[in-house]
């Protein structure tokens, strides 16, 4: 099955700042690409999504990248507010989504 | 407007007894998804469904089942509850199997004593 690595684990920026999270996955058969973020205490909620035929996608100050030969895409966070502060998960998807373990990202004021 | 319910949203069992988690939703979805979250874990499949009558198994299904006899709802039960099951438990469903938004369920959380 599919396997999606998710790094860092914990991301602590000062607000203002950029946040990037980074993921690799295994099947290379995978085409659908999304993010979720995660209050405290909250259901999961998209944020952003990308398909395989897509290289790039922005949406206000968050933005991802898909690499395709490499397996890997990433999540961009511009002029990072503290309401950013959640956990984010990336998945990859041929049929249904395998999840990374998530990044708690902590903006400082 | 439409939505996705869990019911109960915090449950405390005694190791051994069946319980039984409910998602209820009104997108008139056919796929349905159950999930663990653990820490360090992220979301973990347990169980899902592409339609009525079917009911497919996830990567972490040991010791739960489900069923489907209707579009709206896709019940989770543990058999027999293991203080491993001590987890939250989310529902989601979408309107394609792999490629479109999960929609979440507020999340149950089940402690197992």
């Amino acid at each position: 099955g599919e396997n999606v690595e998710q790094h860092p684990s914990t991301l602590s920026v000062q607000e203002g700042d950029s946040a990037v999270i980074k993921c690799t996955y295994s099947d290379s058969a995978s085409n659908y690409f999304p993010w979720y973020k995660q209050e405290l205490g909250k259901r999961p909620q998209l944020i952003i999504d990308i398909r395989s035929n897509v290289g790039e996608k922005k949406d206000q100050r968050i933005a991802v990248t898909l690499n395709k030969t490499a397996k890997h895409f990433s999540l961009h966070i511009t002029e990072t507010q503290p309401e950013d502060s959640a956990v984010y998960f990336c998945a990859a998807s041929r049929a249904k989504l395998s999840f990374g373990a998530g990044t708690t990202v902590t903006v400082r004021a | 407007d439409a939505e996705i319910t869990q019911s109960p949203r915090h449950k405390i069992t005694e190791t051994g007894r069946q319980v039984t988690l409910a998602c209820h939703q009104t997108w008139n979805h056919n796929n349905m998804f159950w999930y663990r979250q653990d820490l360090g874990h992220g979301l973990r499949l347990i169980h899902y469904s592409y339609g009525v009558q079917d009911t497919n198994k996830g990567e972490v299904s040991d010791g739960y089942s489900v069923s489907r006899s209707n579009t709206e709802d896709l019940p989770l039960t543990l058999e027999s509850a293991a203080s491993s099951q001590t987890s939250v438990y989310f529902c989601a469903s979408s309107e394609s199997p792999g490629g479109s938004e999960q929609y979440f369920g507020p999340g149950t959380r089940l402690t197992v004593t």
